[in-house]
């Protein structure tokens, strides 16, 4: 069965410092993963997704996430922090078959700027 | 992007009545959409699948009796909570698989409360 830990669920930092989100994996075969970012009350936006080829993706706003198929991580990352940035994160995971894909999410992170 | 759109965003009903809450991609035909549940501070609970033309298919523990699932056209899926109580009280929130199969899209969410 797949499955996905975020480790942290509260992050706090100042604005313009970097961010690094972590996100581990269990899944059988390379998944499809990916970020998405939640308001408060709000439904999810995607920021940045990973099925194959370079493991380095960029997102939008600025984020980043780096594939490491050894580790079963995919963490996300962002030099410089916004306040407009704090929200929750959360880190899911999907089989590559086409059709009916079922993300698993993870618990979240809940990260919080301080100014 | 690709949008999805849920309708209401809030809603109030009286124990033992229905409300229906509507999912539709705005610009993509979607086969398949997904529906799920998510609790204060919580992450999703993927509640079930729906499927154009077909029977949802729901995840374990979902009565669903009392969450009836219609994906009558490839734009539109409504969830329709039966007889609600105070429990079914969440947030839910829907999601759309593009016509690549690749990436899911949510929708903003729709607030239920049970009174």
């Amino acid at each position: 069965a797949q499955s996905v830990t975020q480790p942290d669920i509260h992050i706090t930092v100042s604005e313009g410092a970097s961010l690094e989100l972590r996100c581990n994996y269990s899944y059988g075969a390379t998944p499809y993963l990916f970020w998405y970012v939640q308001s408060p009350g709000q439904g999810l936006q995607l920021l940045l997704k990973y099925f194959s080829g370079d493991t380095l993706v960029q997102g939008i706003k600025g984020f980043e996430a780096e594939f490491k198929r050894s580790q079963s991580s995919f963490n996300l990352r962002k030099p410089s922090v916004h306040w407009s940035d704090a929200a929750e994160y959360f880190c899911a995971v999907g089989p590559l078959t086409g059709g009916g894909n079922k993300l698993t999410f993870g618990t979240g992170t809940q990260l919080k700027v301080e100014l | 992007g690709a949008v999805v759109s849920q309708h209401p965003s809030r809603v109030i009903c009286k124990s033992g009545t229905s409300v229906k809450i509507e999912c539709r991609s705005l610009d993509f035909q979607a086969t398949t959409m997904f529906w799920y549940r998510q609790f204060p501070k919580q992450s999703l609970m993927l509640m079930a699948t729906s499927n154009e033309g077909s029977k949802a298919t729901y995840e374990q523990g979902v009565e669903k009796d009392k969450f009836l699932i219609n994906h009558a056209s490839l734009t539109l899926s409504t969830l329709t909570v039966t007889s609600a109580h105070p429990e079914d009280s969440s947030f839910y929130i829907c999601s759309a698989q593009d016509g690549s199969g690749n990436t899911i899209y949510f929708g903003e969410g729709s607030w239920l409360t049970v009174v």
